[in-house]
């Protein structure tokens, strides 16, 4: 299995901050990651996909970047809706498909 | 937009099998392929199985012996069961539709819709 690692495991932040997590595949998985948010109760929602396409509807202060095995998702300007959860997943070796094991972003 | 339910016991004795199904609507089950994901309480993400809609099927190897997925394309609803449950399998269970993207020959799933879970407790 590939196995997916986040970092940081938590990060605090204030509204307005610039905020990046990192993502990094145990092999080269090209450009085949995505981003996910997840809110305490909730599902998670799709972010971008491919490594730095954004899904429809999401704001355009989400943004990817990456490939190989590095990535990256950055929050340019934090809002109050963005404290949630982050997970990555890689889609290139299947089965199975695999998940980071998260990223909190925390208020300060 | 497309909608998914999933339905099902919360609780679930050790060694017993568990049934759970998910409801699609506002849409088509048709054409796409659907997966079954869980959650373990504070914890991360983990993909059990999918569906085609044509019945063609995947599953994570970790889980592979005790993992079964249907579809009934007449209801709009696909379903999962497992067996031989353990404290380990206590989770939410989220359906979700995937999203393909195909490039060179190669096609590539991420889940862009998804239930809102149902929480499965397996205790005596």
């Amino acid at each position: 299995d590939v196995q997916m690692t986040q970092s940081p495991s938590s990060v605090s932040a204030s509204v307005g901050d610039r905020v990046t997590i990192t993502c990094r595949a145990s092999q080269g998985i090209l450009r085949w990651l995505a981003w996910y948010q997840q809110k305490p109760g909730k599902a998670p929602k799709l972010l971008i996909y491919a490594a730095s396409s954004l899904q429809s509807g999401v704001p355009s202060r989400f943004s990817g970047s990456g490939s190989g095995t590095d990535f990256t998702l950055t929050i340019s300007s934090l809002q109050p809706e963005d404290f949630a959860t982050y997970y990555c997943q890689q889609a290139n070796s299947f089965p199975p498909w695999t998940f980071g094991q998260g990223t909190k972003v925390e208020i300060k | 937009q497309v909608q998914l339910q999933e339905s099902g016991p919360g609780l679930v004795k050790p060694s017993d099998p568990l049934s759970l199904t998910c409801t699609v609507s506002g849409g088509s089950i048709s054409s796409y392929y659907w997966s079954w994901i869980r959650q373990p309480p504070g914890k991360g993400l983990e993909w059990i199985g999918y569906i085609y809609y044509s019945g063609s099927t995947k599953y994570n190897p970790s889980l592979k012996s005790r993992v079964t997925i249907s579809v009934d394309t007449s209801k709009n609803q696909f379903s999962l069961e497992l067996n031989s449950l353990t404290a380990a399998d206590t989770a939410v269970y989220y359906c979700a539709r995937h999203r393909e993207d195909c490039t060179g020959g190669s096609c590539y799933h991420w889940f862009d819709t998804w239930g809102p879970g149902t929480l499965v407790t397996v205790s005596s």
